[in-house]
């Protein structure tokens, strides 16, 4: 299996910009997740799927973020408008469980620098 | 919520021990641990579920306490490829798939 799969690998883009970020999870795992990382904040959840159902978005941080799921090989989290505070690595996760019972594998992340 | 991790950094000669920890004010259900190398994604270490034994695999093996909700990573003989920096992730329950991260340990291994 190839893993995770996330695209793009860096992004840069203008204030004010959408930004989409995509994600391909290991096929057959059914939990998928989406962190934020950053120095001052470390790593963290934003939103997680089971079965492509959304079960906790409290991660978001606001309303210019949103995540889909339409279907098990497919994700994206989009920005819009982008702000320069969005910028950092976003990672995708996924697991074949709900995720405390087993090992999430990550994918390699989209650095996303917002200037 | 997010578990407290200590120390911040350390800094080793290769063939010496380290021990991380992670603390959490809230009763866990596991704690998860990885290892991020600069500039690659997480990598899955181990996971310590609620009620079950120390885990390890070859020299990195980690504990978990319940009671005091406290988790340890041992890092024996450690060798170059153990630099990195060290996360735990911690789940409050077994339905949730929410992890708490901390803020991380950053390990260095000298020759």
């Amino acid at each position: 299996d190839a893993g995770v799969i996330q695209s793009p690998r860096h992004e840069v883009t203008e204030m004010g910009q959408e930004v989409t970020l995509r994600c391909k999870p290991i096929s057959g795992h059914n939990s998928l997740f989406w962190y934020r990382q950053t120095m001052m904040r470390g790593l963290e959840l934003l939103i997680y799927f089971n079965n492509n159902v959304p079960i906790d978005d409290s991660g978001m941080p606001e309303d210019r973020f949103s995540a889909k799921m339409p279907n098990a090989s497919f994700s994206t989290l989009k920005i819009q408008p982008s702000e320069p505070r969005d910028s950092a690595v976003y990672f995708c996760a996924s697991s074949s469980l709900q995720g405390s019972d087993t090992e999430a594998f990550f994918g390699q992340g989209t650095r996303l620098t917002v200037v | 919520q997010q578990p407290v991790q200590s120390p911040q950094a350390v800094i080793l000669r290769e063939g010496e021990d380290a021990v991380i920890n992670c603390s959490s004010s809230k009763a866990l259900y596991s704690v998860h641990w990885y290892r991020q190398k600069h500039g690659e994604a997480p990598v899955f270490l181990m996971i310590l579920l609620k009620g079950g034994e120390q885990k390890g695999h070859d020299k990195i093996s980690a504990s978990f306490n319940e009671k005091k909700q406290q988790s340890s990573l041992y890092l024996t003989a450690s060798q170059l490829s153990y630099s990195g920096t060290y996360f735990c992730g911690t789940a409050r329950g077994s339905t949730l798939g929410r992890l708490y991260f901390g803020r991380g340990t950053q390990l260095t291994v000298w020759p």
